[in-house]
């Protein structure tokens, strides 16, 4: 079944320590986003990438980088992590730009700082 | 700029019984679209249903139905016939239908966490 692939599913590290999220899809999709929830929180963008064109969200910070090769990997790069980067990380897709298309998510990479 | 406000930050019912999830939100927009995502316990998070603004007809998914009010600015998600499966975080999100960068932006709501009894 085409899905969107996240690992690892669980990630500790350390604070400061970089570290990177992967995410991979076999939808073919142009459009991958990333997302940072935090507990009981809603779902926030932090970027997206239109093909290879990036799209970073105002309020995200310099922080979070992020890197597509291809149509079907994007990575999410947290260079210093802190206690406050805590959260799920969801990946998600759409097969193009527009208001009406269907996201589809991957199931999460939940971060932990120590 | 939109918000999304679900009111109900936890909902439970009666299997076989029918619920309504609440959801309002705020723009200055005419053109967007409302969705109802689905995220059960460490599972993805799914598209349950979606409704364009300009319709007037209140979208429909086989047991999930909305009732879409523009003016009031009010989507609500009605659950019928509930099943144990149904349990999960329900997130209301709108996307600004107009062009520019911002137009695939999802911005979601706090979620409302279904319980669903046997």
């Amino acid at each position: 079944d085409a899905m969107v692939i996240q690992n690892p599913r669980y990630q500790v590290t350390q604070f400061g320590k970089p570290v990177t999220l992967s995410c991979s899809q076999t939808l073919n999709h142009n459009v991958m986003y990333w997302y940072q929830q935090k507990s009981s929180q809603a779902p926030k963008l932090l970027f997206h990438y239109y093909d290879k064109d990036f799209n970073n969200e105002a309020d995200t910070p310099d922080n979070f980088q992020s890197r597509r090769p291809n149509t079907s990997f994007c990575f999410l790069d947290i260079r210093s992590p802190g206690l406050g980067d805590a959260a799920m990380y969801l990946c998600a897709t759409s097969r193009v730009w527009g208001a009406y298309n269907e996201q589809f998510f991957g199931p999460g990479t939940r971060l932990t700082v120590l | 700029a939109q918000t999304v406000t679900q009111s109900q930050p936890e909902m439970s019912v009666q299997e076989a019984e029918t619920v309504t999830l609440s959801c309002t939100y705020d723009t200055s927009e005419s053109d967007y679209y409302l969705f109802w995502y689905k995220q059960p316990p460490s599972r993805q998070m799914i598209l349950v249903i979606r409704q364009e603004a300009y319709k007037q007809q209140n979208a429909t998914e086989n047991r999930f139905s909305v009732n879409f009010q523009k003016a009031a600015k009010s989507f609500s998600l009605k659950i019928s016939d509930s099943q144990l499966g149904d349990a999960a975080m329900y997130f209301c999100a709108y996307r600004s239908g107009g062009g520019g960068g911002s137009q695939g932006n999802l911005i979601f709501g706090k979620g409302t966490k279904l319980s669903v009894k046997p």
